[in-house]
């Protein structure tokens, strides 16, 4: 399998549940990334991790936890979400080099209830 | 700091028409350009992207988009355009000499194709 693969494709959960978002990539790159889509708002970098080290964390709120346990897979950990949080979030992956650009994942289309 | 500026939110065309979606994009150093097209519920998929070279780039669907350096632009242009090219257009910009390549995109434009 190649490319950028996320799962679930979409997810509903309560404000009380906890869920986990999953990424993974064949392409052999070590830089991975999630992003926060949201309806009429600009896409939002969440976190980025380089050889499994997270490099950046934009302000995200604790009730979403990131794991990165080797450079082919990243995960989302979501727990006690707000209705705000529905969104669509995509990972990324890339080569971590200038001009290499990102490969995207189909995302998760989160819906907190 | 990188910005990239699309100018138009929304564009409306009928089918065979052609199209420009535009990108202006402000650094203090030599960038890279690329477009990134989203299908609905899909990821982001890259159509085409300035590293060096001819300032004309020719990317998939028969979409191109040229560099100019003295504008600070990289729009993004199709002849004819059909109604499967109905999706939301990214624009982004890389540092050459960034850290993993960091890409920082514009907010979209949203091409709607009517037959």
């Amino acid at each position: 399998e190649t490319g950028v693969t996320q799962t679930p494709r979409h997810l509903v959960m309560g404000m009380t549940n906890k869920k986990s978002l999953k990424c993974e990539q064949h392409l052999g790159h070590n830089a991975m990334y999630w992003y926060k889509q949201s309806a009429k708002k600009p896409l939002e970098l969440m976190f980025v991790y380089n050889f499994k080290e997270q490099t950046e964390n934009n302000s995200v709120p604790s009730r979403f936890s990131p794991e990165c346990p080797n450079s082919s897979h990243l995960f989302l950990h979501l727990h006690t979400l707000q209705p705000e949080d529905s969104a669509l979030y995509l990972c990324a992956s890339s080569q971590g080099a200038p001009g290499s650009g990102y490969t995207f994942g189909s995302g998760t289309r989160l819906t907190v209830v | 700091a990188q910005s990239v500026t699309q100018l138009d939110s929304q564009v409306p065309v009928f089918e065979e028409a052609p199209v420009e979606l535009r990108c202006n994009y402000s650094s203090s150093v030599s960038v890279y350009l690329f477009w990134y097209v989203q299908y609905p519920n899909q990821g982001l998929q890259l159509l085409l992207k300035y590293l060096s070279g001819s300032t004309l780039v020719k990317g998939i669907n028969g979409f191109e988009a040229e560099f100019n350096k003295s504008q600070t632009s990289f729009h993004l242009r199709k002849p004819s355009v059909h109604i499967s090219d109905t999706a939301e257009y990214f624009c982004a910009v890389s540092e050459r000499g960034s850290t993993l390549g960091r890409l920082y995109f514009g907010r979209g434009t949203q091409l709607t194709v009517w037959p």
